[in-house]
């Protein structure tokens, strides 16, 4: 079965602090990423997504993330995190593709110290 | 362009009572899901729709859950009875068909689940 793993539940960044939250994904096939964000009492908000297009994929307020297929990655990074980034972030896959389930990670919280 | 609607938002109900969600997808979108989110983890389906038809409801504890999408639109998600594990984060989302090879969900903002 597809899966990702996201290494961390949370990290803390201080203000002005590369972000980089880490996500690993099990595929026999050339998957569909995302990147998804929280922030409390909201439903997901999609950041970013992979869809067999260009390995760097840019996304809103700033963040970015690359596909590495040889190291079954797609780390989400920042250069300079901002306090409003303070959220949950999910990283998620669909195994094929259609409108399948996403299957999503345990999640990453992300604090910014000021 | 509305976004996914759900209702309530908040529920806090005691153990072996019944409660029930409503879910109000975009405009057109023929597939919807319910997703599980208990705190701590991610969320995790629990029903597809197409149409009013059911595409996946294998992780969906059918001896109390339960879901509807009669007309093809809404849909309603219902616990008889809550256990006090069921205490979590109800998502809804909802994407339109079409041939592409991906189609964006997009995600109400939640119902929150407190069973006591």
């Amino acid at each position: 079965a597809q899966s990702v793993t996201q290494l961390g539940s949370h990290v803390s960044v201080s203000e002005g602090a590369l972000v980089l939250l880490r996500c690993n994904y099990s595929s026999s096939v050339p998957p569909y990423l995302f990147w998804y964000v929280q922030y409390p009492n909201q439903g997901l908000q999609l950041l970013l997504k992979y869809t067999s297009a260009a390995t760097l994929v840019k996304g809103i307020n700033g963040f970015e993330a690359e596909f590495k297929k040889s190291e079954t990655s797609f780390h989400l990074t920042k250069p300079s995190a901002h306090m409003s980034d303070a959220a949950e972030y999910f990283c998620a896959v669909i195994p094929n593709s259609g409108n399948t389930p996403l299957v999503f990670g345990k999640g990453t919280r992300l604090s910014v110290i000021a | 362009e509305a976004g996914v609607a759900q209702s309530p938002r908040y529920k806090i109900i005691e153990k072996r009572q019944s409660v029930a969600f409503w879910c109000n997808p975009i405009s057109g979108h023929a597939t919807l899901y319910w997703y599980q989110q208990i705190l701590g983890q991610g969320p995790k389906l629990l029903i597809q729709f197409q149409n009013n038809g059911v595409v996946d409801d294998s992780q969906l504890p059918k001896d109390r859950f339960s879901a509807e999408r009669l007309k093809g639109v809404d849909s309603t998600l219902k616990i008889q009875p809550a256990k006090l594990e069921d205490s979590a984060v109800y998502l809804c989302a909802s994407t339109i068909n079409t041939p592409r090879a991906y189609n964006e969900q997009f995600f109400g903002p939640g119902t929150r689940l407190t069973v006591l």
